[in-house]
């Protein structure tokens, strides 16, 4: 059984404050890392979808990277807001004999910014 | 409005009565895919479907059906519920799963509890 291992498993910081969680993932037949974003009580957002090594992604104050040959990821949060108050997911996407659609996600890092 | 959307959205069942959830988008997804969320466990994939007629198991695919007839709709089966499948369930769509551009866009969520 494959896994996909995430940490810390929840985290507070201060307003202002500026974090970054780790997804840990298999480094072989490697097809893509998705990072959700999941508010409580709705459902999970996507936030990026990555597939090469060295890949950089930002939206806003969050940002990515991808090292698919040691089988990680950073999410990094600057300036961390209430509003960025939420359970992070990653999501590893194998290469699996021409399939491409068992997506396994990690149990998630819950994030909780304080005024 | 690009959406994906599930019904019904609470069910309260016993154990043994069949019953099925429906899910269906309206972005001319290829990719559709049924996940459970349970405490401590994270999101686990049931089922996915790659395109019509083409469907696959994931991680806890056991006392679960589905189908694929149409592109729009993905419905998930339980033809013997057991309190053990009293979970939230979310669907899924994506329009090509591996690709950079292509994240999964999730539904609202069923809440089931089979007594």
């Amino acid at each position: 059984i494959l896994n996909v291992e995430q940490s810390p498993q929840s985290l507070h910081v201060q307003e202002g404050d500026s974090t970054n969680f780790t997804c840990s993932f298999p480094s072989s037949n490697f097809y893509a890392l998705h990072w959700y974003r999941w508010e409580t009580a709705k459902s999970p957002e996507a936030l990026f979808v990555m597939t090469l090594n060295g890949d950089e992604k930002k939206k806003g104050r969050i940002s990515a990277t991808l090292n698919t040959k040691e089988g990680y990821s950073y999410l990094y949060i600057k300036g961390s807001q209430p509003e960025d108050s939420a359970t992070y997911l990653c999501a590893f996407l194998m290469n699996y004999g021409g399939s491409q659609g068992n997506l396994i996600f990690g149990k998630g890092t819950k994030l909780s910014v304080k005024p | 409005e690009a959406q994906v959307t599930q019904n019904p959205r609470y069910l309260i069942t016993v154990t043994g009565k069949k019953l099925t959830v429906t899910c269906s988008q309206n972005m001319n997804h290829e990719y559709m895919s049924w996940y459970r969320q349970d405490p401590g466990l994270g999101l686990r994939q049931i089922y996915y479907s790659m395109n019509v007629e083409v469907t696959d198991k994931g991680d806890v695919p056991e006392g679960y059906k589905v189908s694929r007839k149409e592109k729009r709709n993905f419905p998930l089966i339980l033809e013997s519920p057991s309190p053990n499948q009293t979970s939230l369930y979310f669907c899924a769509s994506s329009s090509r799963l591996g690709s950079s551009y292509n994240e999964q866009f999730f539904g609202p969520g069923t809440r089931l509890t089979v007594l």
